[in-house]
């Protein structure tokens, strides 16, 4: 079946270190996005990707980073600078389109990330 | 900016009875609104889209109204089951931007 995958389920990061949440999909889609759900609130934009090799920064990107170097993998890189990391971060995928609202996304079932 | 509100507080109704969940969206107008749903622990699931200029949709049990004038969204899912329970969220999109914007969500509590 197509879907997206994330890992790993529960991360937990140590003062000063990087981690590296992966998101792989087999959907074929172009558009992939990180985004960020903290209890009681909405998810956040991260990052989005719309094509290989091509990344914006969403409403949230400090302390972020990502890559995209194939169609199905969108690795997002929490680094040491995020002073707040502890959240459930999720990634979705979406068919190529101009406009973002007009075609459903697909999402994976979360990283949650606590800080030891 | 941009404000979505959707009720925090917790949709308790008995199986069978119909739950009505609200979506108000200021300062902009989406051409576009998602609905989905998201269990606890589980990435969100796309129920519908409803675009602006559609007044209604409908899919199975569930029902979504657009009422641009109010700037609001209605979701209805009747004949409500145990298994509906879960938190909904909505996302009013601007046509200029690339991304969702999501509501907070409402959790819905069908008892049996």
């Amino acid at each position: 079946d197509g879907g997206i995958t994330q890992s790993p389920k529960y991360l937990f990061r140590k003062e000063g270190q990087n981690v590296t949440l992966s998101c792989e999909q087999n959907l074929n889609h172009d558009a992939m996005y990180w985004y960020r759900q903290d209890p009681g609130q909405g998810l956040r934009l991260i990052y989005y990707s719309q094509i290989v090799n091509d990344f914006q920064k969403g409403d949230i990107a400090e302390g972020y980073s990502v890559s995209r170097e194939k169609k199905e993998s969108f690795p997002l890189t929490v680094t040491s600078a995020q002073k707040n990391p502890t959240a459930f971060y999720l990634c979705a995928s979406q068919t190529g389109g101009s406009q973002g609202g007009n075609q459903p996304q697909h999402f994976g079932d979360g990283t949650r990330l606590s800080i030891l | 900016s941009q404000k979505i509100e959707q009720n925090s507080e917790a949709l308790n109704i008995q199986e069978g009875k119909t739950a009505t969940l609200t979506c108000n969206y200021t300062n902009y107008s989406p051409a576009y609104l998602q609905w989905y749903r998201q269990d606890p622990g589980r990435g969100p699931v796309f129920l519908l889209l409803i675009r602006e200029n559609e007044k209604e949709k409908r899919k199975e049990r569930l029902k979504v109204t657009f009422d641009t004038t109010l700037k609001q969204s209605l979701f209805h899912v009747t004949a409500s089951q145990p298994a509906d329970s879960a938190t909904y969220l909505c996302a009013p999109t601007d046509t200029g931007r690339r991304a969702l914007t999501f509501g907070s969500g409402t959790r819905l509590q069908v008892q049996p």
